[in-house]
């Protein structure tokens, strides 16, 4: 009954190779997030979408493409992976609205690109 | 643009003992979200207490509360009787409305002490 699922949990990759992480939630929410945690634990957003449009967009390389098949996914594709890219990537949903719109966050997955 | 700060990168509390981890934001909203999350070193980011900008009563969740400050911005976070399960990276983060963007802190690093 995990509500903010995303798979894998760990990802070990070499430099310029491309790599999906998936994210679903099965908590009815309108609302789906990506953030990256980087090693020193900062916490920035890169993405959201709304009902399987995109909301939010941050400054991310374009290498980054979010890609929402329906409300429930959330992936996240990354092409010609760099060494920067490595950091914990956590997916997250919420329900806007004024009383439900706490964030709920996956696992996370942990990418490292060597 | 909104920034939320952590002033304590680390702090450390013994056994039983109470702890206060200090948030302050910047925003020139006025209806607005605030968060308190853990993160334990399985990683998993996890909801501890939310407080309603429009709200002047403290928000209370069994040994966690806050001490809200609207005009001075400040958001801090009480832990009574502090246990070992405590131990993990605190997060303050602010949530615009609408739009719903999270905003994160640094993050407090706090260890309880046995």
């Amino acid at each position: 009954d995990t509500a903010v699922s995303q798979t894998p949990k760990y990802l070990v990759t070499q430099m310029g190779n491309d790599k999906s992480i998936k994210c679903e939630q099965n908590l009815g929410h309108d609302t789906m997030y990506w953030y990256k945690q980087d090693s020193k634990k900062f916490l920035k957003i890169m993405f959201s979408y709304n009902n399987k449009e995109l909301i939010i967009n941050e400054t991310v390389p374009n290498r980054f493409s979010p890609k929402s098949p329906d409300k429930a996914h959330l992936n996240l594709h990354i092409n010609s992976l760099e060494l920067g890219d490595s950091a914990v990537y956590f997916c997250a949903s919420s329900q806007p609205g004024l009383y439900t719109d706490t964030q709920y966050f996956g696992p996370g997955t942990r990418l490292t690109v060597l | 643009a909104q920034t939320v700060t952590q002033s304590q990168p680390e702090m450390s509390v013994q056994e039983a003992e109470t702890v206060t981890l200090s948030c302050t934001y910047d925003t020139s909203e006025n209806n607005y979200y605030l968060f308190w999350y853990k993160q334990p070193p399985s990683r998993q980011m996890i909801l501890v207490i939310r407080q309603e900008a429009y709200k002047q009563q403290n928000a209370t969740e069994n040994r966690f509360s806050v001490n809200f400050q609207k005009a001075a911005k400040s958001f801090s976070l009480k832990i009574s009787d502090s246990q070992l399960g405590d131990t993990a990276m605190y997060f303050c983060a602010f949530m615009r409305l609408p739009g719903n963007q999270f905003y994160f802190g640094t993050g407090t690093s706090l260890t309880v002490i046995p």
